[in-house]
């Protein structure tokens, strides 16, 4: 059975102060890594895919890295409105029909 | 571009009552999932829909039916709802079976079961 643990469970955090969320996962075969954020009230929005170890992806302040066994949301200087749940999530390589496997998410919180 | 609607936003049922939620894709995609998110909780998979039929379906009793539409838009049904049911209901668009995981959510149902 395909699992995804996030850590911590809630951050907070001084605007500017940069730190990293942390996404270990077991699955039968990756066929991708997804980040999204989530505001409340809202669903889920999507932020990046990661596909095989070593790969990097970045935006804005966000930049997602991926190992065999984990990926990394490293956030730089944050800002009060990048305050939000990060989700992580998985693809088997069984392919889409299984849908995605999610985390519990990590609720982070930028203060001014 | 039209994003992913959700109808209602909120619904209150009792338990044992039946529900049907509403959902109506982003212009161009021709896949619809259904997730639940219970409080603290990420989306759990419930069932995807490609081109009217389902594709593929996650761990959720047969209470739990779809249905899509020629214009891809979707329906989840609920019947005899148990106190459990109560969580957000989230539909999710995409491209090409879910092969592509981008996913366009709308903002969920959120729904009570008293």
């Amino acid at each position: 059975e395909d699992q995804v643990t996030q850590s911590p469970e809630a951050l907070r955090l001084q605007e500017g102060e940069s730190s990293s969320l942390n996404c270990s996962y077991t699955v039968s075969g990756l066929r991708g890594l997804f980040w999204y954020r989530q505001d409340p009230g809202k669903g889920p929005e999507f932020l990046f895919t990661l596909y095989s170890a070593g790969e990097e992806k970045e935006k804005e302040r966000l930049k997602a890295t991926l190992t065999k066994k984990e990926s990394f949301l490293h956030i730089t200087a944050p800002k009060p409105e990048d305050s939000a749940t990060y989700l992580c999530a998985v693809q088997a390589s069984g392919g889409g029909a299984d849908g995605l496997t999610f985390g519990k998410g990590t609720h982070l919180i930028i203060q001014p | 571009e039209t994003g992913v609607t959700q109808s209602p936003t909120h619904l209150i049922k009792t338990r044992g009552q039946q529900v049907t939620l509403r959902c109506s894709s982003q212009s161009g995609h021709n896949t619809v999932s259904w997730y639940q998110q219970a409080l603290g909780q990420g989306p759990q998979f419930i069932f995807q829909y490609y081109r009217e039929e389902e594709n593929g379906r996650g761990n959720f009793p047969p209470r739990f039916s779809g249905l899509q539409f020629p214009n891809y838009s979707s329906e989840l049904n609920v019947n005899a709802l148990e106190l459990d049911d109560s969580a957000l209901y989230l539909c999710a668009s995409s491209q090409n079976r879910g092969l592509d995981e981008k996913l366009f959510f709308g903002s969920g149902t959120q729904l009570s079961v008293l």
